[in-house]
């Protein structure tokens, strides 16, 4: 049972455009939103993360937005670089346990 | 500052084969530590979770098993290898109960 959901598996976007990458989840004990930035054979790497008593949060390019309400989160990217292209998993937590449930990703590719 | 390492990166081994792939943490004392696999075509999903020396929980039943037999060591095992346990496999550690996991480097595990 996907709780995560990243309906979009892949995003092409020009450099210096923004990227919008989006989220949905289906636990309402969810609390704690977070997004990893994964390159080919590596492991992810965390990005940027937001507690549902916020409805956005930024760290320099990248800000995240969160609708409660509609169950909903995207990351936006401005201006997206070449270097951003990877692949970007949403993840949730919350309720009991300590697993954060991801998302399938999104590839992003940021083309010159 | 923190470091995961994990090894090997990459596993080639027959059906009905054992396995054990470790994980040890730098830089930190008592971190809760997790891994999760990442089969083809799907989101990461969390294997198991310690919190503490000789602590596992497993979040899915199955052919794998967990040991932490030192503060910052962790050893995912099994004796007998299925077809299905191919994948890649990631060990992760937060600041005890934090939402915030980071990832090591990975092992791409293939059984033939």
């Amino acid at each position: 049972d996907q709780q995560v959901k990243q309906n979009s598996p892949s995003l092409s976007v020009q450099e210096g455009r923004i990227s919008i990458l989006n989220c949905d989840y289906t636990n309402s004990m969810f609390d704690y939103f977070l997004w990893y930035k994964k390159y080919p054979a590596e492991g992810p790497t965390f990005l940027i993360s937001i507690s549902s008593i916020k409805d956005k949060n930024e760290d320099g390019r990248f800000t995240v937005f969160l609708n409660k309400s509609a169950k909903h989160l995207s990351l936006h990217i401005v201006p997206s670089q070449p270097g951003d292209s990877a692949v970007y998993f949403c993840a949730a937590s919350g309720g009991s346990g300590y697993a954060l449930n991801f998302g399938k990703g999104t590839s992003l590719l940021v083309t010159p | 500052s923190q470091t995961i390492h994990q090894w090997p990166a990459t596993l080639v081994q027959p059906v009905g084969s054992p396995l054990s792939l470790e994980c040890t943490v730098e830089g930190t004392s008592n971190p809760n530590l997790y891994w999760y696999r990442q089969a083809a075509g799907r989101g990461l999903q969390l294997l198991f979770y310690s919190v503490g020396i000789g602590q596992i929980s497993s979040e899915v039943p199955q052919n794998l098993s967990a040991s932490r037999p030192q503060d910052r060591q962790f050893i995912l095992s099994s004796k007998k290898l299925l077809l299905s346990d191919s994948g890649f496999y990631l060990c992760a550690w937060s600041y005890g109960a934090a939402y915030e996991q980071y990832f090591g480097p990975g092992t791409r595990l293939t059984v033939t």
